[in-house]
């Protein structure tokens, strides 16, 4: 069972396109998790949210508790934004991290 | 910035031996995690500690141990290594507040290879 999934798993995009991930959970959270992990393995925590929207620079991230589902924003993309975004959730109860298994983005010059 | 080291990029051991990964973060972190990441599984829980002395078993601690002696440093041991726990091992830190509460800073991972 997957408490975290995410879509789409691979996405190819030219450059300068809008680009969205998905993410729904199963379980009652007190905070949402954007990752971004680059070829050679160090993952960099984008956000951390939970509730509403947050943005930094030309990425936005937004949750709807009710809904239980989160989307990553990446406005006029550029190929140094391929990477594998992951999400990830803290639950309301226990003390583990659930983890999705990442969205692969390629971005074209 | 936080930093979180791990002693080795890439690892290549024999089936049998006893494998060390050293994770050392200098943010005083109250929380360390140990994961490991294979492709189409995601990241999964192997051993978390929440203080010094202290670790409690994640989704996979079959085969593995750790020890955290001291506050900036979590060692991740596999006792006797085999094929199967080939894998990206990467570690975690992060501050006390509820122990998910705050973001993870990850280490560069360390990418081990047993024969």
């Amino acid at each position: 069972k997957n408490e975290v999934e995410q879509s789409p798993q691979n996405l190819t995009a030219q450059e300068g396109e809008f680009i969205t991930i998905n993410c729904s959970y199963s379980v009652g959270i007190s905070a949402l998790h954007w990752l971004q992990q680059h070829p050679g393995g160090g993952i960099v925590s984008l956000f951390m949210l939970s509730s509403g929207k947050k943005k930094h620079g030309r990425l936005i991230a937004t949750i709807n508790i009710q809904e239980k589902h989160s989307s990553l924003h990446i406005t006029a993309s550029h190929p140094r934004d391929s990477a594998v975004y992951i999400c990830a959730v803290s639950p309301d109860t226990g003390n583990q991290f659930y983890f999705g298994t990442g969205t692969s983005l390629t971005v074209i010059p | 910035d936080v930093k979180v080291t791990q002693s080795s990029r890439y690892l290549v051991k024999r089936t049998g031996e006893k494998v060390f990964l050293e994770c050392v973060q200098d943010m005083d972190h109250e929380n360390m995690f140990w994961y490991r990441q294979d492709p189409g599984l995601g990241l999964r829980l192997i051993y978390f500690s929440y203080d010094v002395k202290m670790k409690e078993k994640g989704d996979i601690p079959e085969g593995y141990s750790v020890s955290r002696e001291k506050k900036e440093r979590f060692s991740l041991i596999l006792e006797s290594a085999s094929t199967n726990q080939t894998s990206m091992y990467l570690c975690a830190s992060s501050f006390e507040g509820g122990v998910c509460n705050s973001p993870l800073h990850f280490g560069n991972g360390t990418r081990l290879t047993v024969t």
